[in-house]
Formats: structure tokens, C-alpha cells, sequence
């Protein structure tokens, strides 16, 4: 069960737009559609922002959006907000039933 | 409003074992998975198992089989994690997360975590 790879960090300035990768094997985003996205600010409770690839919760702007292709799927930001700056996080189900959380992101805001 | 909220961490000893509580209020606690997650200092969020609504599912990662036990009693409205053989690298904030549906593909609601912390 390893962690699904996210790049440590990206950066943008406001208004930019910038995408995150999540990529996995074929027993996780291989295997199904259930990849969600998760947006967490130090000292507060995660946020689901993305879930079933590429579906929003009604409470996220639709700045949000995600895709996936083959083993990797992808979270891009559009409009760049100061307050997007946060980590994100990407998970999968897996062919075992469990779930596997990617490394994490860390967005910049410049 | 959907609320949860984690008691029972603390400091314990390696080899000793400690019980979190997650009260949760706010929704039909007993027509939902729940799950913990866990994040150690400075690393990223990990998933540590999953229960189904009725408590007859559960499913752990590999980190913690054997040594952790979630359980749940829908007449509370409160979600369990008996941790057993504890050992430094369990140090973490611990989460309780309500899943969307009586299984369940995301975590749709999050409690505020509990600090775990394992040291002689």
C-alpha cells in the first residue's frame, strides 16, 4: 500500500491556473473510478473538494475541477485565490477494499 | 450541520495502548461508513481503516493490521479505535471521517483530530 506520488509543491500567482498530479497503479486509480481530492489548511480539518474524479461538492467553486487519465489523475486550479494556498492531497479506493492517500502538495500562493 | 469530535489521545508509552472516541451528531450516524486518518508531524495524511454502517465490514491498511481495532456503536453515535502495541512511529493527529454512503468512495466530513503521542 504505497502512497499514490504527488509532487511536493507547486506554485502560482493569483489568477493563475495550476494542476496537481496523483499518480497510482492498476489496483488503485487504475482499477476505478473512486479518486477524490482533499484541500487541507494546517490546524483545520480536511476538505473534500474533488470526489469520483471529476465531481464537485456544492460548496467548492468551480475553480476546482479533476480528470484522470490511465494511472494518473489531476486536480487543477484555475483563478488562483491567496487563500487556495493550503496542501492537497489526492486519494484512491483500491482493488482491496482499503484506500490510499497520495504524498501531498503543498500550493504556493507567490 | 454534520459534527464530529475525537477524545482519548494523549500521551502512552511504547507498548501500551489507548482508545479514541469520535461522537459524531448531525446525520444518521448508523447509515454511514465511517473511517480514521491519521498524520504524523510533518508528513502527509494516512488511511487507517474503514468500517461500513453496520459494523459488519471493517478493512485496515497494512500500517496498523493486527494492532488497531475500529469499532462503532450506532446507538451512541460514536466511532471507536482501540489501539493496541503502540509503538513511536504512531505519533500522529488522528481523524475520525464520515464516509458518503453506508460504504462509501470519499470522506465527506471531518472531525477536528487528536493528538497521539507515543514516547517513554
Amino acid at each position: 500500500q504505497s502512497a499514490l506520488t504527488q509532487p511536493a509543491s507547486v506554485a502560482g500567482s493569483p489568477g493563475q491556473s495550476l494542476t496537481i498530479s496523483c499518480t497510482g497503479t492498476s489496483s488503485d486509480i487504475g482499477d476505478n473510478d473512486y479518486v477524490s481530492w482533499y484541500q487541507h489548511h494546517p490546524g483545520r480539518a480536511p476538505k473534500v473538494i474533488i470526489y469520483d474524479v471529476s465531481r464537485r461538492p456544492s460548496n467548492v467553486p468551480n475553480r476546482f475541477s479533476g480528470s484522470k487519465s490511465g494511472l494518473t489523475a489531476s486536480l487543477t486550479i484555475s483563478g488562483l485565490q491567496p487563500d487556495d494556498e493550503a496542501d492537497y492531497y489526492c486519494t484512491s479506493y483500491t482493488n482491496s477494499k482499503t484506500y490510499v492517500f497520495g504524498s501531498g502538495t503543498t500550493v504556493i500562493v507567490l | 450541520q454534520v459534527h464530529m469530535v475525537e477524545s482519548g489521545g494523549g500521551v502512552v508509552q511504547p507498548g501500551g495502548s489507548l482508545r479514541l472516541s469520535c461522537a459524531a451528531s448531525g446525520f444518521t450516524f448508523g447509515t454511514f461508513a465511517m473511517h480514521w486518518v491519521r498524520q504524523p508531524p510533518g508528513k502527509g495524511l494516512q488511511w487507517l481503516t474503514v468500517i461500513s454502517y453496520d459494523g459488519n465490514n471493517r478493512y485496515y491498511s497494512d500500517s496498523v493490521h493486527g494492532r488497531f481495532t475500529v469499532s462503532r456503536d450506532n446507538s451512541l453515535s460514536t466511532l471507536y479505535l482501540q489501539m493496541d502495541s503502540l509503538r513511536p512511529e504512531d505519533t500522529a493527529i488522528y481523524y475520525c471521517a464520515k464516509g458518503n454512503a453506508g460504504w462509501g468512495t470519499f470522506f465527506d466530513s471531518w472531525g477536528q483530530g487528536i493528538l497521539v503521542t507515543v514516547s517513554s
